[in-house]
C-alpha cells in the first residue's frame, strides 16, 4: 500500500508566478490536511477537505491560496502570486473515514517551495 | 487555545544513551497527544499516540512516552539510542472537541546521535 504521495518534492517559482503542490492519499483515505512548515518552526495547519468538499480552512491565508480535493485525481494547493514569505515545506496528509480517522493522519514526504 | 512546547532545540547523546525528549501541553481538557519523527527530507512518521487509558504507550522502534496529566507533558523516551535515531522529533496535540482533526505541534527537537 503506497503512502501519501506528493509532487514535486521541490518547487521553486520567482515572484509573482503561481504554484501548484499535488497530493494522492493513501488508498482507501478520504481526508486529506494540508500543513505549513516554516522554517524553524512546528507544522501548522492550514485546510481540511474531503471530496469535492472544504471542511475548515481557518489555516488558509486569506489571499492567493487555495485548495481543491475533487471526485478525481489528487488534491491541490494553489498558490497564486506567490512572494518570499511563501517559501517553506507544505506537507499533506490523509486519514481514513469515521470519527477517529482523523486523528490517524499519515504525512507525505512534503513540497519544499522555495521563492526567489 | 491550544498549545505544544518542545523546550529543548537541539539534543546530543551517544550511541547507546537512554534518550527523553521533554513535550509540554496546554489544553483545557485531556488532549489526545501523538510523536512524529522527522528524517532529513522525508516526511513524518508517526511513532506513537495516546488517547486515554494507560498512560504509558509503547510506539514503533522501540519508543515509549508517559502521559502525566499533572505536569502537563508527553516526553517521549527511549532505553538505548541508535545511530539510525538521528532526526527531528515533533509532538504534536489533537483537542478531543469538534476541530479535533487540527494537529498542534511543537517546534521540533532535532537529535544528533554521537558514535
Amino acid at each position: 500500500n503506497a503512502g501519501v504521495m506528493q509532487n514535486p518534492r521541490h518547487l521553486v517559482r520567482r515572484r509573482g508566478q503561481e504554484a501548484r503542490l499535488r497530493c494522492s492519499p493513501m488508498k482507501g483515505h478520504s481526508h486529506v490536511y494540508w500543513y505549513r512548515q516554516l522554517p524553524e518552526e512546528g507544522l501548522k495547519f492550514m485546510v481540511y477537505l474531503q471530496k469535492e468538499n472544504i471542511i475548515d480552512e481557518s489555516g488558509m491565508p486569506k489571499e492567493r491560496f487555495s485548495a481543491e480535493f475533487p471526485k478525481e485525481g489528487p488534491s491541490i494547493l494553489r498558490i497564486q502570486q506567490v512572494v518570499r514569505g511563501d517559501s517553506a515545506a507544505y506537507f499533506c496528509a490523509s486519514s481514513p473515514p469515521g470519527v477517529r480517522g482523523s486523528y490517524e493522519q499519515y504525512f507525505g514526504p512534503g513540497t519544499r517551495l522555495t521563492v526567489t | 487555545a491550544q498549545s505544544v512546547t518542545q523546550p529543548d532545540i537541539h539534543i546530543t547523546v551517544s550511541e547507546g544513551a537512554s534518550l527523553e525528549l521533554r513535550c509540554n501541553y496546554s489544553y483545557g481538557a485531556t488532549p489526545y497527544l501523538f510523536w512524529y519523527v522527522q528524517s532529513p527530507g522525508q516526511g513524518l512518521q508517526l511513532l506513537l499516540k495516546y488517547f486515554s487509558g494507560d498512560t504509558l504507550v509503547q510506539g514503533i522502534k522501540g519508543f515509549e512516552a508517559e502521559f502525566k496529566r499533572s505536569q502537563s507533558s508527553f516526553n517521549l523516551r527511549k532505553p538505548s539510542v541508535h545511530w539510525s535515531d538521528a532526526a527531528e522529533y515533533f509532538c504534536a496535540l489533537a483537542g478531543s472537541g469538534g476541530s479535533n482533526y487540527k494537529l498542534t505541534f511543537g517546534k521540533g527537537t532535532l537529535l544528533t546521535v554521537n558514535p
